[in-house]
């Protein structure tokens, strides 16, 4: 089936520093990739809409120079948290739909990446 | 813009008996889909069902059957038999058709243990 991995699993980083998560489609295109990010025991909160060869659509108070984003092929998109904060520490996870099947391809996730910032 | 509530945030089950997750969304939206995902403790997010709003027959998947009541806005789903490995976090969603760039709105969730 199809599968979307991410990496890594798990970072740790330092205050001030920038941390690059990738998120790629294995086995099909994606036009699209979604970033999501997830507090303990909460929902996932919808960050950002990544679009293969254009600009990210950033969801209503996500920093966009915070969270920058680039989806640079049709399975590759990037989440770069620059100059990290202890509240940046989350759980995020990418996900993205079949473009050649849009209406049944159903949403496949990655295995998401824990970030601890220190 | 599309909400979607989960007024369960915990529910128990013995195991091999049947439970049932509520969810409700709003939308003004007539062409949608709306999915159950299951969170295990590993984080994965799985796909549980998928329903499509023109379908009025009911999706089923194995032990798994939801009722969508399209008027009420409901979409509930039955979990028949409980196993121990149904124990994890159940997320109700909901997504828009209508563009390459629908994305997935997700409620708060309910977390389902199931107890031996």
């Amino acid at each position: 089936g199809a599968v979307v991995s991410q990496h890594p699993s798990r970072v740790i980083c330092k205050s001030g520093t920038s941390v690059k998560i990738e998120c790629r489609s294995l086995d099909f295109q994606a036009t699209t990739m979604f970033w999501y990010r997830q507090f303990p025991k909460q929902s996932l909160m919808l960050m950002a809409t990544s679009n293969e060869g254009s600009k990210a659509t950033y969801e209503q108070g996500v920093e966009k120079d915070k969270f920058l984003i680039n989806h640079a092929s049709l399975t590759l998109s990037t989440l770069t948290v620059t100059s990290a904060h202890p509240e940046d520490s989350s759980f995020y996870i990418c996900s993205a739909r079949n473009s050649w099947d849009r209406v049944n391809s159903p949403l496949h996730f990655g295995n998401g990446t824990r970030l601890t910032v220190t | 813009a599309q909400t979607v509530t989960q007024s369960q945030p915990e529910m128990s089950v013995q195991e091999a008996e049947t439970v049932t997750l509520s969810c409700t969304y709003d939308t003004s939206e007539n062409n949608y889909y709306l999915f159950w995902y299951k969170q295990p403790p590993s984080r994965q997010m799985i796909l549980v069902i998928r329903q499509e709003a023109y379908k009025q027959q009911n999706a089923t998947e194995n032990r798994f059957s939801v009722n969508f009541q399209k008027a009420a806005k409901s979409f509930s789903l039955k979990i028949s038999d409980s196993q121990l490995g149904d124990t994890a976090m159940y997320f109700c969603a909901f997504m828009k058709l209508k563009t390459s760039y629908d994305k997935v709105i997700f409620g708060p969730g309910t977390s389902l243990s199931v107890i031996p």
